[in-house]
């Protein structure tokens, strides 16, 4: 069975520093990838999303970037974490062709 | 880009009762799930429902993609149903999921 692992659960960060969120993938191959982004109370808005190894869509500018070296493997990082990149982030994957996603538990990034 | 509206904002059932929450839609879709976010921040796929009508246990779900809402009905709730209900799709031109702003429910014992 497919299993999807996101780590760190918690983080806190200062502001200015840099940050480095990792998703990988278990029990399947070429997934569609996505990272997401949810502010408190609010619904989820959609960061990246990678077709394949190196293939990387961001949909929202901002200082966030992804990359994704392996195939099952998805990134997320930033150079210097603003007060605004505080929030819940959650990565997902999918089969190749408009199919559910499947989500992660999740980190909860807070930037002080 | 596509408009995503979940109706209502917020429900309080008591536990036992039926509810019934709606997505509309601004465009055509490729596809429509409904989620179910737990108080932990677990997002669980409920239906994946482009068209048609499903079933799952106390859950249904029914998508009008010709008139661009979807419907989740919730029967018999229990206490553990309370938690955020999303609806998102995925725009035609591929890839792109827009997510609603979720209907919050919370059911009282």
């Amino acid at each position: 069975s497919q299993t999807i692992h996101q780590w760190p659960a918690t983080l806190v960060q200062p502001v200015g520093s840099p940050l480095s969120l990792e998703c990988t993938v278990e029990g399947t191959s070429n997934p569609n990838l996505y990272w997401y982004r949810q502010a408190a109370g609010r619904g989820l808005q959609l960061l990246f999303y990678s077709v394949g190894i190196g293939q990387i869509s961001s949909e929202v500018p901002q200082n966030l970037s992804a990359s994704r070296p392996q195939d099952r493997q998805f990134i997320l990082s930033s150079k210097k974490l603003l007060l605004s990149d505080s929030g819940f982030y959650l990565c997902a994957w999918s089969v190749r062709g408009p199919d559910t996603q499947y989500f992660g538990p999740g980190t909860r990034l807070t930037v002080l | 880009g596509i408009q995503v509206e979940q109706s209502p904002p917020d429900l309080i059932l008591q536990e036992g009762a039926n509810s019934t929450l709606r997505c509309n839609f601004s465009d055509s879709v490729n596809n429509l799930q409904w989620f179910h976010q737990n108080p932990w921040g677990q997002l669980i796929n409920l239906f994946y429902i482009p068209s048609g009508t499903k079933q799952n246990g106390r859950l249904s779900a029914t998508t009008v993609a010709t008139e661009r809402y979807s419907l989740l009905y919730i029967s018999s709730s229990q206490t553990t149903d309370s938690g955020v209900y999303f609806c998102a799709v995925e725009s035609t031109g591929g890839f792109k999921t827009i997510f609603g702003a979720g209907t919050r429910l919370f059911v009282k014992a």
